[in-house]
């Protein structure tokens, strides 16, 4: 357990409405990811961050924005959700202990757009 | 670019025998990762094993090795002694950056592993 948290853990939402998922660490990881998991996809990474305003792209960010103002937290943006974006959301924080290197997931985000 | 191939959709396998979780990548980093995820029904995503490039032992973490073959691109999962428990989606991913795992995950679309008792 790498102490994060995604929340909400569920969602619906409207076509055209704005979502922002949260995703929260407790053990000062300086990198965060995003990803979203479609069957048929596996896992696409979505955005990353490399520690507090630093962000990039990732394979599929198109439609997505994320901000991390904090250590701690990374914010996952739909700015104007669409169907496509029905999917379950992953963050992640990678950490590198002597000459290996873990990555951890949340619990995950399931997020319907209808 | 990089990309896993993970040709195995789905696999059944008799409770006790060993299993091997077939996974091939392409990349032109000379220095990269290699990991196993496990992600039962209930959905989580179970960090299993990791293996560095540079690394010229294979990979063990108790049941789970990895059959690290780095000429023939290849990366299996081997678990001994099968358990019901197993039974899950099972994914194979590599990052660019041994050690670092700056830029994220590349994921292959995963095996579906189901123990028959």
């Amino acid at each position: 357990d790498a102490g994060i948290t995604q929340s909400p853990r569920h969602k619906v939402t409207e076509t055209g409405t704005p979502v922002t998922l949260r995703c929260h660490q407790t053990e000062n990881h300086r990198y965060m990811y995003w990803y979203r998991q479609d069957p048929g996809h596996g896992l696409r990474l979505i955005h990353y961050s490399y520690g507090v305003k630093d962000t990039d792209k990732g394979e599929v960010s198109d439609g997505y924005s994320v901000s991390r103002s904090k250590t701690e937290d990374f914010l996952l943006t739909l700015e104007s959700a669409t169907s496509s974006q029905t999917s379950v959301y992953f963050c992640a924080i990678s950490l590198t202990r002597g000459q290996n290197t873990e990555a951890f997931f949340g619990q995950g985000t399931r997020l319907t757009v209808v | 670019a990089q990309k896993i191939t993970q040709t195995q959709p789905g696999m059944f396998v008799q409770e006790k025998e060993a299993v091997t979780l077939d996974c091939t990548y392409d990349t032109s980093d000379q220095s990269y990762g290699l990991f196993w995820y496990k992600q039962p029904s209930s959905g989580e995503m179970i960090f299993l094993i990791y293996q560095g490039s540079y690394d010229e032992q294979n990979a063990t973490e108790g049941r789970y090795s990895l059959n690290f073959q780095k000429a023939r691109k290849s990366a299996n999962l081997v678990i001994s002694a099968s358990q019901l428990g197993d039974s899950a989606m099972y994914f194979c991913a590599m990052t660019g950056r041994s050690g670092g795992g700056a830029d994220g995950l590349t994921f292959g679309k995963g095996t579906h592993l189901i123990i028959q008792p």
